[in-house]
């Protein structure tokens, strides 16, 4: 009974390829989000939909493809993987976006680039 | 911009002892305020938030926080700790216009029997 769950919890590839990383809640939440946590533990905003809609797109390269094929699902894509996007990727879910702020994590996903 | 300070990055804790976590921020408009938990092996979690009224805010397992503007500070407290609160906190800020939550470096508790 999960809240919000992602896959994988590890991955590892190699330089420049191309990689997703699946995230599902099962709250009936309406905005989902998706956050980048960097080696010093700072979380820093990705994404945001709310109701499936693309609400905050912060300045990431878009290399990075969010989809929300329904509003319990938020998926991240990354084409042409680089070093500097290891980090541990958290989405993330709430009721509703009135104070932007999410309710519940997944356990993160820990991408190594080598 | 906000921008949130953690000042102690772990903070060790023997069963039963008061703890308390402290967290400044800055910013030039009105904020909403909150702490998150992310116990071992898990995501995190809304532990507690301010968006106005009351500045003593309660949350969940025992844990409260309490908003000082004049210090720009939302230090989490918990009078007596147990084993299982041991976990990593995180105190974030958004403007109340704002569409972004900033978050802090993250305090480290450990309990000890």
């Amino acid at each position: 009974d999960t809240a919000v769950s992602q896959t994988p919890k590890y991955l590892v590839t190699q330089m420049g390829n191309d990689k997703s990383i699946k995230c599902e809640q099962n709250l009936g939440h309406d905005t989902m989000y998706w956050y980048k946590q960097d080696s010093k533990k700072f979380l820093k905003i990705m994404f945001s939909y709310n109701n499936k809609e693309l609400i905050i797109n912060e300045t990431v390269p878009n290399r990075f493809s969010p989809k929300s094929p329904d509003k319990a699902h938020l998926n991240l894509h990354i084409n042409s993987l680089e070093l500097g996007d290891s980090a541990v990727y958290f989405c993330a879910s709430s009721q509703d976006n009135s104070y932007r702020a999410p309710k519940f994590f997944g356990p993160g996903t820990r991408l190594t680039v080598l | 911009a906000q921008s949130v300070t953690q000042l102690d990055s772990q903070v060790p804790v023997f069963e039963e002892a008061p703890v308390e976590l402290r967290c400044n921020y800055s910013s030039s408009v009105s904020v909403y305020l909150f702490w998150y938990v992310q116990y071992p092996n898990q995501g995190l979690q809304l532990l507690l938030k301010y968006l106005s009224g009351s500045t003593l805010v309660k949350g969940i397992n025992g844990f409260e926080a309490e908003f000082n503007k004049s210090q720009t500070s939302f230090h989490l407290r918990k009078p007596s700790v147990h084993i299982s609160d041991t976990a990593e906190y995180f105190c974030a800020v958004i403007g109340a216009a704002g569409n972004k939550l900033t978050f802090g470096g993250g305090t480290r508790v450990l309990v000890k029997p």
